[in-house]
């Protein structure tokens, strides 16, 4: 149980415009949903905090209309990448809070390239 | 102000062991986890420490005193495909990652 699906897997965009990423919780309910960044030799930097039914908590120094996120229902938080450019390029996890005895479950990870 | 410190870089060679450190001051704490991550890949789920106290997993075990902010990974029997870079995180009411520590494996 507590299966995070999270897509695309890979994504290349050109420069200007958005894409979308989706994080969707299979067999659990995910009030919260959290979203990272980790460019290449890095760790993940916590990006936002997404909840279901109200805006996302964004983290210092992340630009929330560039990084738009929606967590428009208990399974399904979406990570919207406005007018992308090159310094984007990154690989973007999401985590959702899961009632597992450790609580945390990631997606897979959506690797985006902008061209 | 949050901070969770580990090595950059390890290296050990194959069937030997090796223990990765991590300290950490966080604001608040609710457990600690320890994550394996290969390039390009998501993290997988290692351990999660919320009490003091050694936990035991195979070939790997983490331990835990909170008193000491300190945790360490232990990898016994090392083998090829554990190299990998190794994230300490401690959980509060997020996740907050430390850097990560790349292990090389020698054969």
């Amino acid at each position: 149980g507590a299966v995070v699906s999270q897509h695309p897997s890979r994504v290349i965009c050109k420069s200007g415009t958005s894409v979308k990423i989706e994080c969707r919780s299979l067999d659990f309910q995910a009030t919260t949903m959290f979203w990272y960044r980790q460019f290449p030799k890095q760790s993940l930097m916590l990006m936002a905090t997404s909840n279901e039914g109200s805006k996302a908590t964004y983290e210092q120094g992340v630009e929330k209309d560039k990084f738009l996120i929606n967590h428009a229902s208990l399974t399904l938080s979406t990570l919207t990448v406005t007018s992308a450019h090159p310094e984007d390029s990154s690989f973007y996890i999401c985590s959702a809070r899961a009632d597992t005895y450790y609580g945390y479950t990631f997606g897979s990870g959506t690797r985006l390239t902008v061209v | 102000g949050q901070n969770i410190d580990q090595p950059t870089e390890m290296t050990a060679t194959e069937g030997a062991i090796v223990q990765i450190n991590c300290t950490y001051q966080t604001s608040g704490f609710n457990g600690l986890f320890w994550y394996q991550q290969h390039a390009g890949e998501a993290p997988t789920f290692l351990s999660y420490n919320v009490l003091d106290g050694l936990e035991e997993k195979g070939r790997f075990s983490s331990f835990l005193s909170r008193s000491k902010g300190y945790s360490y990974l232990l990898l016994k029997e090392l083998q090829m495909k554990d190299s990998a870079s190794y994230l300490c995180a401690v959980r509060d009411d997020k996740i907050i990652f430390g850097k990560g520590t790349r292990l090389h494996i020698l054969p």
